[in-house]
């Protein structure tokens, strides 16, 4: 089954103590990406990767970091989480061609205390 | 630039009414438009799309045409179910991406109401 997967799908924290939400897509896809939701705000894609190796930032990429060594993964890095950054977060994956949706996996809500 | 507007929620339906959500685009090429739906508690799931103008993407009652002389791809459904209610965005993908390559509106929620 195609799909987009990531863990943990919940997490509670404290501010300062790194974490990483992992991120894997089982259908060899080029385009990845990570949005946040917030309430009012829609979704504002916080970073993006084109292939392996090739990440660029979205619309809010502050406080995050990404890495692309491996096709499947995108893991999205929070190296020191504050309470902003609280929020429903959701991982991506497509063929790169333009025709294509995006497949989107089932969102991890993090709470930054 | 590319971007996608739509029109703001919430909405609020009885069950059996129509809907229309808008949606209207700004693209610098010729780019594929979708409607994405998210239930309660979900990740977002591809509801239709379309990939060149006057092209109609259709789903589970849903409809959307590409205009392109109106650059939209308003969502109807002629009878809303009180299981359509979900919030719904719209996007873009952009052809001739060097960057960036999907656009999406801010999403309009749907509460249909028996």
């Amino acid at each position: 089954e195609a799909q987009v997967t990531q863990n943990p799908r919940y997490l509670i924290t404290v501010t300062g103590k790194k974490l990483t939400v992992t991120c894997s897509q089982n259908m060899n896809h080029e385009y990845m990406s990570w949005y946040r939701q917030d309430p009012g705000l829609g979704l504002r894609q916080i970073y993006y990767s084109m292939n392996v190796e090739v990440t660029d930032k979205g619309d809010v990429p502050e406080g995050y970091k990404v890495s692309r060594k491996e096709k499947r993964n995108f893991p999205l890095i929070l190296e020191s989480p504050s309470p902003n950054q609280t929020s429903l977060y959701f991982c991506a994956s497509s063929s790169g061609r333009s025709t294509d949706e995006q497949y989107f996996g089932p969102g991890t809500r993090l709470t930054v205390t | 630039g590319n971007s996608v507007t739509q029109m703001e929620g919430p909405v609020t339906l009885s069950e059996e009414a129509f809907l229309t959500i808008n949606c209207t685009y700004t693209a610098t090429g010729y780019p594929s438009l979708f409607w994405y739906v998210q239930y309660p508690g979900e990740g977002l799931q591809l509801l239709l799309k379309a990939t060149k103008a006057d092209d109609k993407g259709s789903n589970k009652g849903f409809e959307a045409t590409y205009r392109k002389e109106t650059t939209s791809f308003h969502l109807e459904k002629g009878s809303v179910q009180v299981s359509d209610s979900a919030v719904y965005f719209c996007a873009l993908s952009d052809p001739w991406y060097t960057g960036n390559q999907f656009y999406f509106g801010t999403g309009t929620s749907l509460t249909v109401i028996p």
